[in-house]
């Protein structure tokens, strides 16, 4: 069966430090995957999206990897922030017609401190 | 330019009642995207909407959920008959193409 996986344990880390969070999955052609953030009470954000013949994303502070042997995407926030904590949620979307609707994990909670 | 509305934000309703949830999607953004995410669980696709046309509705429950994204006005995702079990948060993503999608704020759904 098609599954997305998102480590379910909380992660905790220090200001400063890089975060890295892990999206596997299994049972899928992903045509691109991407990353929100998800704050208690809101709706998610978009934060990067990468196709399945790139490598590697940057958007600031953000990059992503995406490893289509390996099946899995991982997602690193350099220079941690208090306020980068937060669910991180990856999402893909197969190779289907029919428009781009997306396929979530279950999401990492991030905890940042001081 | 605004971001997708969403309305109400909290609604209350008695098993058997009807909820209606409404959806504006960003100015230019002809794609809608329903979404629910249930209590501990992760966000699962319901229906995919363009201007008056449903283009996939294989998430969604056979039996009393209905949506629509009119010419003119907001998408409405209806749910006649709520029971317990539809209590959730309702999430709404427009899209200006079929890549990135941007989420309204919800609609947090009690059935009591």
């Amino acid at each position: 069966s098609q599954k997305i996986e998102q480590n379910s344990e909380a992660l905790n880390i220090q200001e400063g430090k890089t975060a890295t969070l892990t999206c596997n999955y299994t049972n899928y052609s992903p045509a691109y995957l991407q990353w929100y953030r998800q704050d208690p009470g809101r709706g998610p954000v978009f934060l990067l999206l990468i196709r399945e013949n790139e490598k590697e994303k940057r958007k600031e502070r953000l990059k992503v990897t995406f490893d289509t042997t390996l099946k899995q995407s991982l997602f690193h926030i350099t220079a941690s922030q208090p306020a980068d904590s937060a669910t991180y949620l990856c999402a893909l979307v197969p190779f289907t017609g029919g428009g781009n609707k997306l396929t979530f994990g279950t999401g990492t909670q991030l905890k940042v401190e001081l | 330019n605004a971001g997708v509305m969403q309305n109400p934000r909290h609604l209350v309703r008695r098993r058997g009642q009807e909820a209606r949830l409404r959806c504006s999607p960003m100015k230019g953004h002809s794609h809608v995207y329903w979404y629910r995410q249930l209590p501990e669980e992760g966000l699962k696709f319901m229906v995919y909407l363009q201007k008056e046309n449903i283009i996939d509705e294989s998430g969604m429950p056979k039996e009393r959920f209905s949506a629509e994204f009119p010419k003119e006005g907001p998408s409405i995702l209806r749910i006649q008959q709520v029971v317990r079990g539809d209590s959730a948060a309702y999430f709404c993503a427009s899209s200006p193409s079929l890549e990135t999608q941007y989420f309204g704020p919800g609609t947090r759904l009690l059935v009591l």
